[in-house]
């Protein structure tokens, strides 16, 4: 069966701080690997999406890598704001279908 | 503005009732999605349509009906066979080849009473 894990399941965090969520999925193969963020309430916004041939993939701030092997992917969150609090879902695709984790909700205080 | 739209915001119905969901999409898009979150998990899928007039199964199809006549609208159905609807539902589309990301709309909170 094709799961998604995400760790932690929520993170608070002073303003300013480097964090990094965690996702592992139990089938490696995959076709890509897409970061979401969600506010509450609202929907899914894409933040990056890494194919599977690729090692990472970065905007901005944000930084997500990918090791298919061992079956996991981070996302780097550098200088963290107030206005990243939110949800972060991890999902991966199997041809045209995604496979979703929980999410991790993060607060940042200012 | 191209995008996906979902109407309405905000749904409410009492049980026993069916009660239809739109999605409507002007990003070309081929394939289309149904979701349903409910609080603390992720998305399950429901039901995905890759062309017009033909659509299969998600996860958790049962009590849902869904609908594709034309490319721009993918209409979800929550029958009164759905045994727990109230969750907040998503829509979906995507491309089916090259980079195969898939794009939300804003959703729509269904509740039961």
């Amino acid at each position: 069966k094709q799961e998604v894990t995400q760790i932690p399941a929520a993170l608070s965090v002073p303003e300013g701080e480097n964090l990094v969520l965690n996702c592992s999925f139990t089938d490696s193969a995959i076709y890509n690997l897409q970061w979401f963020r969600q506010d509450p309430g609202k929907g899914l916004t894409s933040l990056l999406l890494i194919q599977s041939s690729q090692r990472e993939q970065t905007s901005g701030r944000l930084n997500a890598s990918l090791d298919k092997s061992s079956g996991r992917s981070t996302l780097y969150i550098a200088a963290s704001q107030p206005g990243d609090s939110a949800t972060y879902l991890c999902a991966v695709a199997y041809g045209n279908k995604l496979v979703f984790g929980a999410g991790t909700i993060l607060r940042v205080k200012s | 503005d191209g995008g996906i739209t979902q109407s309405p915001k905000y749904l409410f119905r009492k049980e026993g009732q069916n009660v239809t969901l739109s999605c409507e999409q002007n990003l070309n898009h081929d394939a289309m999605y149904w979701y349903r979150q409910d609080p603390g998990q992720g998305l399950r899928l429901i039901y995905y349509s890759q062309i017009v007039n033909d659509f299969q199964k998600g996860d958790i199809a049962e009590g849902y009906s869904v609908s594709r006549e034309k490319k721009e609208s993918f209409p979800l159905t929550v029958t009164s066979a759905q045994k727990n609807p109230t969750a907040f539902y998503l829509c979906a589309s995507s491309q089916l080849a090259g980079v195969v990301e898939q794009y939300f709309g804003p959703g729509t909170r269904l509740t039961v009473t």
